[in-house]
């Protein structure tokens, strides 16, 4: 069992261009989340997926898309970088909204 | 005012006392109480979790919940240079499934 993996591991962007976060889990979980994670700020939810099929915004969507492609895949993408968004992402997984998620080794994003 | 608050630190503590970390959150519905261990550049790993009033024990790691008073402690004890790391308070509010994380608390144990 990998648990969650997350692809890649370091990033570097240039402003305005885009890319797409990998992240998958063989637990069989049913919810997914991305994270983004900023010194002093803790984890802030991006977006989650309830269920394959669903997605909702968390608490910083903008300049974010998600798709929740099968039930082990949930993929995070930024159409056009900004500096703002230099951060660590951490995507998680659980077996449903109420249960403990875990968590990713984490993709760190640098956009210059 | 933030939805869970934790004292960033760092809290020292030297090695094999008790370190005493504490969160506290504005929800005062909220239902399920996380604590997670962070290593220096590795990602949250779920020490316990509480539900109820009063306290849990794990191994060296006590849990303490205060739903009244709106607080969540977690009690290290015999603490490890291992120990050092930054700790995480999570709290699931009462309205929604989505967890709220605190800044976290950093922890070094001195041999």
């Amino acid at each position: 069992n990998a648990g969650v993996t997350q692809t890649p591991k370091f990033q570097v962007l240039k402003t305005g261009q885009s890319m797409t976060l990998q992240c998958a889990q063989d637990m069989n979980h049913n919810s997914m989340y991305w994270y983004r994670q900023d010194p002093g700020m803790g984890l802030r939810l991006i977006y989650y997926s309830a269920s394959e099929g669903t997605t909702d915004k968390g608490e910083v969507p903008n300049g974010y898309n998600v798709s929740r492609l099968n039930k082990r895949e949930f993929s995070l993408r930024l159409e056009s970088a900004a500096p703002s968004q230099t951060s660590v992402y951490f995507c998680a997984s659980s077996t449903g909204q109420q249960e403990t998620q875990y968590f990713g080794p984490g993709t760190r994003l640098l956009v210059l | 005012q933030k939805e869970v608050e934790q004292n960033s630190g760092p809290l020292s503590v030297p090695e094999g006392a008790i370190a005493s970390l504490n969160c506290t959150y504005s929800d005062r519905g909220s239902q399920s109480f996380f604590w997670y261990r962070q290593y220096s550049g590795k990602s949250p790993e779920l020490i316990m979790f509480i539900y109820s009033n009063g306290d849990k024990e794990d191994g060296r790691f006590t849990a303490q919940l205060n739903k009244a008073s709106q607080y969540v402690s977690l009690l290290i004890r015999d603490s490890q240079p291992s120990d050092s790391a930054t700790y995480l308070c999570a709290v699931r509010p009462a309205a929604g499934n989505k967890l709220t994380f605190g800044g976290g608390t950093r922890v070094l144990v001195k041999p």
